[in-house]
């Protein structure tokens, strides 16, 4: 399987700040054929449901804030959200896709206001 | 409304049965591939099951392979999860998750996740 690894477990931020999460895959997810990254990103409030934020890396879903921004290629990403607000509160894992049926998910980044 | 609701969760001993059910609406069942993804209370997520959107192909987690089983009904618009010889280890909660990836076929990303049930497996 891809592991997926996240850094930090847990960063505090002041509003209004940037928060960044990283996410290294133990093996390139990007794809020769179409020169895609099969890279997801999700956030999950208190008890709630993940939601999809971005796809393909840095596509952002439908409805995300423009603060939220998707980047990397190959086996290192990053999630930014510039401009730190109450309700970005959340743990946000990264998945890879690239892995057919093998699907893997990241530990895991808790996002806290400082 | 868009919406996945998972149902059937409870308390089970170890070693038996349970089956899992999740009822969608809002958009067209048969056109999408669907997953089960489990989520220890307090701890990361970990993709359990997938099937296309004909049933054609369906996948498992190394972890519940032989023993969970995944299904549609595409009439019903649902989705189950048959659970057996249940071990301590799967005490999660299971959310329904809809594919976002073209033609029914696995994109394995998901973008509609249902609130999900809890299943606790205890003697």
């Amino acid at each position: 399987d891809i592991v997926m690894t996240q850094s930090p477990d847990s960063l505090a931020v002041s509003l209004g700040e940037r928060a960044t999460i990283n996410c290294k895959s133990s093996q390139s997810v990007l794809h020769s054929s179409n020169n895609k990254n099969y890279l997801a990103w999700y956030q999950q409030k208190p008890g709630q449901p993940p939601k999809l934020l971005f796809y393909w890396a840095s596509a952002r879903e439908s409805g995300v804030p423009n603060r939220f921004s998707g980047s990397g290629s190959g086996t290192d990403f990053t999630l930014t959200i510039s401009g730190l607000q109450a309700e970005d509160v959340a743990v946000y894992y990264c998945q890879q896709y690239y892995s057919r049926l093998s699907w893997t998910f990241g530990q895991g980044t808790k996002v806290e206001i400082k | 409304e868009v919406q996945l609701v998972e149902s059937g969760g409870g308390l089970v001993q170890p070693g038996r049965s349970l089956r899992l059910s999740c009822a969608a609406s809002g958009f067209t069942f048969y056109d999408y591939a669907l997953h089960w993804v489990r989520q220890v209370p307090g701890k990361g997520l970990e993709w359990v099951s997938g099937i296309s959107w004909n049933s054609g192909n369906t996948g498992y987690a190394d972890s519940v392979k032989g023993r969970f089983t995944i299904s549609r009904d595409n009439a019903k618009n649902s989705l189950y999860l048959q659970m057996n010889n249940l071990r301590p280890e799967d005490t999660a909660f299971y959310y329904c998750g809809k594919d976002k990836g073209d033609y029914g076929d696995f994109g394995g990303y998901f973008d509609l996740w249902g609130r999900g049930t809890l299943v606790t497996v205890s003697s």
